[in-house]
C-alpha cells in the first residue's frame, strides 16, 4: 500500500500569517492519463472532514482562493496565505491512484497561537 | 445540494453485527464510487470499503476483509455496510463518503464495539 506522510503534525500560527503542509508518497501518484489523485481535507472539530483540493492543486467549489495545493510525483504541499480562527482543525492529504486503496496522511493539526 | 445521511450505528457486544446505512441526495447516486471511512476516537481517517456506480466491484481494507460488506441499491440511492464479527478495534464514527475523490461526507454514525 502506498503510505502518506504528513508534516509537520501540529503547527501553531499566528493569526494572519501563512502555514504550510507537506505530504510525501511513498509511490508516485502520477496516473498513466496525466491526472495527479492526490487530496486534502480538513476536518474542523465535531464535523466530517471537508475537501478542500483535488487533484494537487485545484480548489473544490466554495473553497477559498487563501487554499492553494502544489507538488508532483511523490512531493506535495497546502499552504494557507493568511491562517484566521475558521481556519482551525486537522489538514489530512489522500491519494486515490492506488485503487482500491484509499490511504490517508497521519493529519496536521492547525492552531491558532 | 448533496446530502449523505448516515444511520445504524450503536453499542455492540464483541463478535456481535451492525448493519450501517447511507442515504443519498442531491446528485444522481447510480453514477458515483462510494465508500466508507471511519475514524477510532482521537485518531485519523482509514478507509475502510469502497463500491464501484454500478456495484458489481467491491474494494475493502485487509483489517475488515471477510468481516464486511459493502453493498448499494441504485433504485433507493442507499449505500450499506455490513459488519460482521465486530471487534473492539472496530469502535469509530463511521463515514460515507462521495466519489473517487470523496468529495461530499455524511456526518457519520457512532459504532460502539463494547461488552
Amino acid at each position: 500500500d502506498i503510505v502518506m506522510t504528513q508534516t509537520p503534525l501540529s503547527l501553531s500560527v499566528t493569526p494572519g500569517q501563512p502555514a504550510s503542509i507537506s505530504c510525501k508518497s511513498s509511490e508516485s501518484l502520477l496516473h498513466s492519463n496525466g491526472k495527479t489523485y492526490l487530496y486534502w481535507y480538513l476536518q474542523k472539530s465535531g464535523q466530517p472532514p471537508q475537501l478542500l483540493i483535488y487533484e494537487v492543486s485545484n480548489r473544490f467549489s466554495g473553497v477559498p482562493d487563501k487554499f492553494s495545493g502544489s507538488g508532483s510525483g511523490t512531493d506535495f504541499t497546502l499552504k494557507i496565505s493568511r491562517v484566521e480562527a475558521e481556519d482551525v482543525g486537522i489538514y489530512y492529504c489522500m491519494q486515490s491512484i492506488q485503487l482500491p486503496r484509499w490511504t490517508f496522511g497521519q493529519g496536521t493539526k492547525v492552531e491558532i497561537k | 445540494e448533496v446530502q449523505l445521511l448516515e444511520s445504524g450505528g450503536g453499542l455492540v457486544q464483541p463478535g456481535g453485527s451492525l448493519r450501517l446505512s447511507c442515504a443519498a441526495s442531491g446528485f444522481t447516486f447510480s453514477k458515483y464510487t462510494m465508500g466508507w471511512v471511519r475514524q477510532a476516537p482521537g485518531t485519523g481517517l482509514e478507509w475502510v470499503s469502497g463500491i464501484s456506480d454500478s456495484g458489481g466491484t467491491t474494494f475493502y481494507a485487509e483489517s475488515v476483509k471477510g468481516r464486511f460488506t459493502i453493498s448499494r441499491d441504485n433504485s433507493k440511492d442507499t449505500l450499506f455496510l455490513q459488519m460482521n464479527s465486530l471487534r473492539a478495534e472496530d469502535t469509530a464514527v463511521y463515514y460515507c463518503a462521495k466519489g473517487y475523490g470523496f468529495d461530499s461526507w455524511g456526518q457519520g454514525t457512532l459504532v460502539t464495539v463494547s461488552s
